[in-house]
């Protein structure tokens, strides 16, 4: 079954150190996201990619970093800047034109302490 | 700036009962209207979408949404619900020839036997 896959499930972290989010998809989908959810305030944009080797930053960019080195993946770095890490990570996936939904993972909790 | 108000953070309703989700977006421009449905711990899902045509939206699970141009609206609803439809409810609006959704806030559904 084709679909996305985000690990882990649940992430734990000190302050002060980076950590990296998993997202790989075989749905061959060109474009991808990260999407940062918190309470009440519905999915904020990340960072998207809408081919290999391209990324653009989104609505609240700062603190993270992304790479896509290859079509299937595109890993997210929480980086010790970011100021409030605590949230819960979604990626999704959509072949890009405006007809085709986004299809999610299941998402990454992740608590920095 | 594009923005998606959803009026409502909680709705609770008991089974069987009719339940409507609101939506309100802001745009200057067309938009493409979804909704999506979001399940304890995991993704969103797609319920159901707005592109063009018809106002009346049906979408899975017995859901269906309105398209109110005038009103700039975009309400979800179901005339009875289950206990299973308990969950975190998004709008989301694209505006034409653009690549980026913009989510509401959510509205968290619990349904009550």
């Amino acid at each position: 079954d084709g679909g996305i896959t985000q690990s882990p499930k649940y992430l734990f972290r000190k302050e002060g150190q980076n950590v990296t989010l998993s997202c790989e998809q075989n749905l061959n989908h060109d474009a991808m996201y990260w999407y940062r959810q918190d309470p009440g305030q519905g999915l904020r944009l990340i960072y998207y990619s809408q081919i290999v080797n391209d990324f653009q930053k989104g609505d609240i960019a700062e603190g993270y970093s992304v790479s896509r080195e290859k079509k299937e993946s595109f890993p997210l770095t929480v980086t010790s800047a970011q100021k409030n890490p605590t949230a819960f990570y979604l990626c999704a996936s959509t072949q890009g034109d405006y007809n085709s939904p986004l299809h999610f993972g299941n998402g990454t909790r992740l608590t920095v302490t | 700036a594009q923005s998606v108000t959803q009026l409502d953070s909680q709705v609770p309703v008991f089974e069987e009962a009719p339940v409507e989700l609101r939506c309100n977006y802001s745009s200057s421009v067309s938009v493409y209207l979804f909704w999506y449905v979001q399940y304890p711990n995991q993704g969103l899902q797609l319920l159901l979408k707005y592109l063009s045509g018809s106002t009346l939206v049906k979408g899975i699970n017995g859901f269906e949404a309105e398209f109110n141009k005038s009103q700039t609206s975009f309400h979800l609803r179901k005339p009875s619900v289950h206990i299973s439809d308990t969950a975190e409810y998004f709008c989301a609006a694209l505006k034409a020839a653009g690549n980026k959704l913009t989510f509401g806030g959510g509205t968290r559904v619990l349904v009550k036997p």
